[in-house]
């Protein structure tokens, strides 16, 4: 069982659609990373959260540490969009590393 | 700024034969990360550094796997012999801050295929 969840696994959207992925973990953690990972590509990071809200674009990602629960939200989705979201836990029990889940992925149809 | 650079990024070889990977990290991050990322699934640590220290590599496979940091700059990560389980993505991550919770930037990986 990975410590780090994501749902969906997969998903499939219309362009211009409001996009939510899931993501929790099991223990007290310092801080969430989302990430963004093109195919072929690297990653790239996105967010990196300790608490409340952050707000990117059209991207926004909130945290809530009492229920050990993020959440990525996509406004207006765009074919370019069209990648996987992985979070990423930190700190706390965790130590120095990110502990991955196992991504969600993400198709924006035009 | 320069990014990680990793290479190559494409690389196929037979079962049992080695190969090895570079990396360079950004200028002036001290902890460098290798990861193993099987198709499907998120990356998973092989070794931390931090400058020319193994901090952990409690998940490298030690008897095929091996990774040094001489000058605390650049970094290989070597297979020797390979098998067809490590057909992977195997990426490259730097990080400014030295406890390592920090912002992580990942180079664009290297694509290995073991036929």
């Amino acid at each position: 069982k990975n410590e780090v969840e994501q749902s969906p696994q997969n998903l499939t959207a219309q362009e211009g659609e409001f996009i939510t992925i899931n993501c929790s973990y099991s223990v007290g953690i310092s801080a969430l990373h989302w990430l963004q990972q093109h195919p072929g590509g690297g990653i790239v990071s996105l967010f990196m959260l300790s608490s409340g809200k952050k707000k990117h674009g059209r991207l926004i990602a909130t945290i809530n540490i009492q229920e050990k629960h993020s959440s990525l939200h996509i406004t207006a989705s765009h074919p370019r969009d069209s990648a996987v979201y992985i979070c990423a836990a930190t700190g706390g029990t965790y130590g120095q590393n990110f502990v991955f889940g196992p991504g969600t992925r993400l198709s924006v149809l035009p | 700024e320069a990014g990680v650079a990793q290479s190559p990024r494409y690389k196929i070889i037979e079962k049992r034969q080695s190969v090895a990977f570079w990396c360079n990290p950004i200028s002036g991050h001290a902890t460098l990360y290798w990861y193993q990322q099987i198709l499907g699934q998120g990356p998973k640590l092989l070794i931390q550094f931090q400058n020319n220290g193994v901090v952990d590599d409690s998940q490298l496979p030690k008897d095929r796997f091996s990774a040094e940091r001489l000058k605390g700059v650049d970094s290989t990560l070597k297979i020797q012999p390979a098998k067809l389980e490590d057909s992977a993505v195997y990426l490259c991550a730097s990080s400014f801050s030295l406890g390592g919770a920090g912002e992580q930037y990942f180079g664009p990986g290297t694509r290995l295929t073991v036929t």
